[in-house]
């Protein structure tokens, strides 16, 4: 069991915006800052997201995050056939120093 | 550019040590930055092992602290990780990457290496 909550499948028709949710605690996404990862099918995660809503260069303005609280989300908007792929959160926590992660959500693109 | 390459045996026998190397290229590790290790078991999400700064600073993942070993060795720019003790469940694929030292994310990753538990 994850200690971040994602739910774990989301699903979108191309074109349409999808949003993933992350939720945590204090010590985590209540305390730092969330990020977010990329892993296409069969490849190593990619960094999506950091700071909440930082993209890293490459990361197309399609993906975008926020933070309020101790939860989080990621919203993909225009979604196309290439977005379809495991999205995972992530943030330092602060009760036992270390990164915790999100179980992942499978998003389809239908 | 910045590359990570684990290294290791594909696979361990169940009792024995679990060892991975990192090689680092385009990047010295004594310029700052974490390094850490994440595992994804097959068909699973991915779990934080551990990191550490260059300066000597490590962090584990308590769940696994008991059983794992974090080191550099910055002549060959190369880092390290063992897993003692190992069981089935510690069969996953293992990546090495880079770690933002203030927002703590992960921003390169190696292609990742599948490691086996079994006699």
């Amino acid at each position: 069991q994850s200690v971040l909550t994602q739910p774990p499948s989301a699903s979108g028709t191309p074109g349409q915006r999808v949003t993933i949710s992350c939720s945590g605690s204090s010590s985590n996404i209540g305390s730092n800052t969330v990020n977010w990862y990329q892993q296409l099918p069969g490849t190593a995660p990619k960094l999506l997201l950091y700071s909440n809503n930082q993209r890293p260069s490459g990361v197309p303005d399609r993906f975008s995050g926020s933070k309020s609280g101790t939860s989080a989300s990621l919203a993909i908007s225009g979604l196309q056939s290439e977005d379809e792929a495991d999205y995972y959160c992530a943030a330092w926590d602060d009760s036992f120093n270390g990164v915790v992660f999100g179980g992942g959500t499978k998003l389809t693109v239908l | 550019q910045v590359q990570l390459q684990e290294s290791g045996p594909g696979l361990v026998k169940p009792s024995e040590t679990l060892s991975l190397t990192c090689g680092v290229s385009g990047y010295s590790i004594r310029s700052g930055y974490f390094w850490g290790w994440i595992r994804q078991p097959p068909g699973k999400g991915l779990e934080w092992i551990g990191s550490f700064y260059h300066s000597g600073s490590t962090y584990y993942n308590p769940s696994l602290k008991s059983r794992v070993t974090i080191s550099v060795d910055t002549s060959k720019n190369q880092f390290s990780l063992k897993l003692n003790s190992v069981t089935a469940a510690d069969t996953a694929v293992y990546y090495c990457a880079r770690q933002a030292v203030t927002t703590y994310a992960f921003d390169i990753w190696g292609q990742g290496t599948m490691v086996t538990v079994s006699s």
